[in-house]
């Protein structure tokens, strides 16, 4: 069974901060793709970052950054500097050929 | 590319009626869509696989004959709710299937938010 775990619902730091949203997975297949979602209070899910389980090289883009650890089974989303912007609720999901398989979620505010 | 729109974006119904949804790939062609559903501030869990052409495939818990999904074109699946009650209240977000290479990308509509009166 797959199963994606962000054990962090609610995180609230202050712009310029820093901030690490953790996300877990357990698969038993071999061949998976891990994703990050942003989902503003639109609703609307917005694309970050797909990563197939044989890359695990860490990837920047921007002011983001991911860390994956296959041998802890860890995909964590790092948001440097943040801004009142990157107010929303983060979604870490799984998919091994299926459809995906969502986390519950980190609900992340940056205030002023 | 790879666009994905969902209509309406918002409907408010009253309790007993059905509400259609559609979901449209729109400068691709999608074998496979999926329904999703999102209470609020919850997750999204998928409610069911919609395959062009045949009958789609729901997830445990999910009332099908409640649920009523039809893939008659590889640009549209629709979603309607019958009879709705309140507690169908929700986000609804679709998703459509394409091959990128080996790997099956999938891309979200916008999503639907039914409020059931």
């Amino acid at each position: 069974a797959q199963k994606v775990t962000q054990a962090q619902t609610e995180i609230s730091v202050v712009e310029k901060e820093d901030v690490t949203l953790d996300c877990v997975y357990e698969t038993r297949d071999t061949t998976y793709y891990l994703f990050w979602y942003k989902q503003p209070p639109s609703g609307e899910l917005v694309f970050l970052i797909r990563r197939n389980s044989f890359d695990e090289q860490n990837e920047i883009s921007g002011r983001y950054s991911w860390n994956f650890q296959k041998s802890t089974s860890s995909f964590n989303f790092t948001i440097t500097a943040s801004q009142v912007v990157d107010s929303a609720v983060y979604f870490c999901a799984l998919n091994s050929g299926y459809a995906l398989n969502f986390g519950k979620g980190t609900s992340l505010l940056v205030t002023p | 590319g790879a666009v994905v729109s969902q209509h309406p974006s918002w409907v408010i119904c009253k309790s007993g009626t059905s509400v259609k949804i559609e979901c449209r790939s729109l400068d691709f062609q999608a074998t496979t869509m999926f329904w999703y559903r999102q209470f609020p501030k919850q997750s999204l869990m998928l409610m069911a696989t919609s395959n062009e052409g045949s009958k789609a495939t729901y997830e445990q818990g999910v009332e099908k004959d409640k649920f009523l999904i039809n893939h008659a074109s590889l640009t549209l699946s629709t979603l309607t709710v019958t009879s709705a009650h309140p507690e169908d209240s929700s986000f609804y977000i679709c998703s459509a299937r394409v091959t990128s290479g080996s790997f099956y990308e999938q891309f979200f509509g916008p999503g639907t938010r039914l409020t059931v009166l």
